[in-house]
Parts: C-alpha cells; structure tokens; sequence
C-alpha cells in the first residue's frame, strides 16, 4: 500500500540549516508536497515539486528529490524560531485520490 | 478569501451522542476531504470526495459517514460518538484530485 514515512524530531539552531527527510512508496505520484502546520493552527502548503524535477529552490526552502529512491527532502537556510512548527511530507494516492502524509516531523529552533 | 471553513471549532461530546461537522469552500473546488489527526499519527483520511456527488472510503471510515450537500460543503458525521474518536479533525479541498490541498483550521473533539 501507499506509505509516507518520516523522522518525528529535529532540533537545529537559530541560523543553521535544517533538513527534513521523507521517503514515499508510490511510484507514479505526479506532486510531492510539503505542509506546515503551527501550534493550534491547520496545514498550509509550504512547497511541492513535480516528479519530473530533480531540485526547487524557493528563497530559503530547497526541496530535492530522488525519483529512483523515492527520497524528498526539504531544506530550510538559515532556520529562525519561527519556523518551528510540524513539517508533513505528503504524497497523491493511486488514481489521484486523496494526499497521503507523513506522521509529521516536529522541528524545534533554538536561539 | 474564506477558503476552507469548518465549524464548530471544538465540541464535547458524551459517549454515544451524535453531531455534525460542516466544512465549506468558497473557491468553486471539485474535491473535498476529511482527516483525522492523532498524536504521533498524522493526517489519516477518513472520507473524500472526488467530485460533486461521490464519496469514498478512505484510510479509516469506521463510525464516520459523509455528505457531499453540494460543491460548496461536505460534512462529517458521527452516529454514536467514542473516546476513540476524539481527535483533531480537518477537512481539506483541492480543485483536481492531481493539486495542492487547501485545509480549514481544524474542529478539536473530544468525546468523554
């Protein structure tokens, strides 16, 4: 079946570079995407690639992907304490149905 | 821009009682969702609906139904509330089922 699996924790520094690990298993997703999702709040779509990239950069966010490992990572430069929040990785089921996410991982930025 | 709007933003409930969560989206989306979430568990879907007048099953339907009233709303309902179901709810809509996911703030139910 469809599976998204992530690390739970990452704890960096203030100006550090974070980076968040997903691996998915369904070969013929189109969109990779990631959320953010703040204490208390819901998820907002921080960045997605399409499967036929290999990199997007978009100001502080990098995202990679390695299609024949089905690898996505994202990259925050320079991590503030403000983007301490859940990260998902989530990828389109079969036929387009519905995002598969992630468990979420919860990144903390200390000053 | 209201986006995705789900009410109520929190509800009790005993055991056994029933209740209706209502989601609406103002950006004309075909698609729309319903996910639970758990501590150390993400999102689960629970039901979608891929176009004005289908649902579906998703991950964990058990104790849920759905209604998709029309394009604008899909709503979640439990029959017979469990402690088991309370949880964070969200429900999400997207244009096609191939594009990003739009999410409402999320309903915090907690069922005693």
């Amino acid at each position: 079946g469809e599976d998204v699996e992530q690390s739970l924790f990452l704890s960096v520094r203030e100006g550090d570079s974070s980076v968040i690990n997903c691996t998915y298993t369904d070969s013929s997703s189109t969109y990779l995407y990631w959320y953010k999702q703040e204490p208390g709040a819901g998820l907002q779509l921080l960045t997605y690639i399409f499967s036929n990239m290999d990199m997007k950069q978009d100001q502080r966010l990098t995202v990679l992907l390695n299609k024949k490992d089905k690898h996505l990572s994202l990259r925050i430069a320079d991590t503030q304490t403000g983007d301490s929040a859940i990260y998902f990785c989530a990828e389109r089921g079969q036929a387009g149905t519905a995002l598969i996410f992630g468990k979420g991982t919860t990144l903390s930025v200390s000053s | 821009n209201a986006g995705v709007t789900q009410t109520p933003k929190f509800q009790v409930l005993k055991t056994g009682q029933s209740m209706t969560l209502q989601c609406a989206q103002d950006m004309n989306h075909n698609s729309m969702y319903w996910y639970r979430q758990d501590p150390g568990m993400g999102l689960r879907l629970i039901y979608y609906s891929a176009s004005e007048g289908t649902t579906d099953k998703g991950e964990v339907p058990n104790g849920y139904n759905v209604s998709r009233l029309n394009k604008r709303e899909f709503s979640l309902r439990l029959e017979s509330a469990a402690p088991s179901q309370t949880s964070v709810y969200f429900c999400a809509s997207s244009a096609g089922t191939n594009t990003e996911a739009f999410f409402g703030q999320g309903t915090r139910l907690t069922v005693v």
